[in-house]
């Protein structure tokens, strides 16, 4: 198992620009994240997906979008990058067994709007 | 107020020495608690995951809640160099997927050789 994998590894982003952040995880967890990691802030979440099809907003979703259009990919989009953007992304999978929930993270993406 | 706070740091330590981890937190639905482990330029890990006031030990690791005094720890014991790194608390008034974890900011910890 692959566990969560993330692209790119690092983007640096025009202030306006777009792109999306792709997350894939390979253990058949129903619920996935995403949040965001400023040095300082702790991770805030931004969306997060209860399954396919289903998605809810986070603590901090302005700015961004997604989509669960399968089990395994849940990309986050953001559409006018902002310099309020610059942040290390990480995607994450849970497992809900019967008496613990473990989130599995991906190894981030940074991405830096200029 | 922040609803968990946790002191940044950075804390260095020698090792072999026992290192103390903590959080405090203010919001009382706080049922499920967890400490995750972070290398740098890498994603959280969960390392130790805890339910309702009380100890769990895992080798070297002992994480202590006391919900009466909205109070977590880590401890770390005969700490290794490998230990070197960001240490987050988390809590969750659940364990249901669908229920947000709260994150403290996190300790960045450095054992010495």
């Amino acid at each position: 198992n692959a566990g969560v994998t993330q692209t790119p590894k690092f983007r640096i982003l025009k202030i306006g620009q777009s792109m999306t952040l792709q997350c894939t995880q390979d253990m058949n967890h129903n619920y996935m994240y995403w949040y965001r990691q400023d040095p300082g802030m702790g991770l805030k979440l931004i969306y997060y997906s209860v399954g396919a099809g289903i998605t809810d907003k986070g603590e901090v979703p302005n700015g961004y979008n997604v989509s669960r259009s399968t089990t395994e990919d849940f990309p986050l989009r953001l559409e006018l990058a902002a310099p309020s953007q610059t942040s290390v992304y990480f995607c994450a999978s849970s497992s809900l067994t019967s008496d613990q929930e473990t989130q599995y993270f991906g190894p981030g993406t940074r991405l830096l709007v200029l | 107020q922040k609803e968990v706070e946790q002191d940044p740091g950075p804390l260095s330590v020698p090792e072999g020495a026992i290192v103390s981890l903590n959080c405090t937190y203010s919001n009382s639905a706080f049922q499920y608690f967890m400490w995750y482990r972070q290398y740098s330029r890498k994603g959280p890990e969960l390392l130790m995951y805890t339910y309702s006031s009380g100890n769990k030990e895992d080798g070297r690791f002992t994480a202590q809640v006391d919900k009466s005094s909205k109070y977590i720890s880590l401890f770390i014991r005969d700490s290794q160099p490998s230990d070197s790194a960001t240490y987050l608390c988390a809590m969750s008034p659940s364990n249901f997927g669908n229920e947000k974890l709260t994150f403290g900011t996190g300790t960045r910890l450095t054992i010495i050789p």
